[in-house]
């Protein structure tokens, strides 16, 4: 069973809609959370940490489930420039041990 | 500019020709990683380092060496390159775990 598991999409968008990822993990005791975004062929950059209590930056949105062991990412008001793959990570245990889900590959439409 | 810098860019080579992609980060990172990325199989962790001198496998560690003699540098070592080993690689650094990871740029490989 994979560790960090995503819907890969793709999702299509208009500008200006409001589009929501779902991440599951597996590990219980996992102790980080991330959202990155990657653009095509580029490296991932990190877009947001997720915290128990949940986070906003702008646009985004972040929460987390721990009793259900899945994290959220919402998007308000697409822009063409959100066009990207997103993708979700988990970290075990503090420590070095980074897993990555495949990435939800979203398109927004103008 | 704080980043993480790997080179080359992009390689081809043949197999068994041995091969190493350098890794540097200027932040004073603690944690240095190797990830290979694939169609279809995401992101996935070849070693990491979570200090001078401390290494330790990740998932895909077979046909890969490292090593960390300094804190700033982290490279990616391939004794007998196969072309199953043609991917795109990724060096990342973090300050702890609790923290992102800051990716470098990419090396796109291809063994032939």
């Amino acid at each position: 069973r994979k560790e960090v598991e995503q819907d890969p999409g793709p999702f299509n968008v208009p500008e200006g809609a409001t589009v929501a990822f779902n991440c599951t993990y597996s590990n219980s005791a996992s102790q980080s959370f991330f959202w990155y975004r990657q653009d095509c062929r580029k490296e991932p950059k990190l877009l947001m940490s997720v915290y128990s209590s949940g986070n906003e930056d702008g646009r985004f949105t972040a929460q987390l489930n721990r009793a259900s062991q899945y994290i959220s990412l919402l998007i308000r008001d697409s822009k063409l420039s959100d066009s990207a793959t997103y993708l979700c990570v988990v970290n075990i245990d503090t420590g070095n041990q980074f897993y990555f889900g495949t990435g939800t590959s979203l398109t927004v439409i103008p | 500019e704080a980043q993480v810098t790997q080179n080359p860019r992009y390689l081809i080579t043949v197999t068994g020709k041995k091969l190493t992609v350098t890794c540097s980060q200027n932040m004073n990172h603690e944690y240095m990683s190797w990830y290979r990325q694939d169609p279809g199989l995401g992101l996935r962790q070849i070693y990491y380092s979570m200090n001078v001198e401390v290494t330790d496998k990740g998932d895909v560690p077979e046909g890969y060496k490292v090593s960390r003699k300094e804190k700033r540098n982290f490279p990616l070592i391939l004794e007998s390159p196969s072309p199953n080993q043609t991917s795109l690689y990724f060096c990342a650094s973090s300050p702890t775990g609790v923290y992102g990871y800051t990716f470098g740029s990419g090396t796109r490989l291809t063994v032939v």
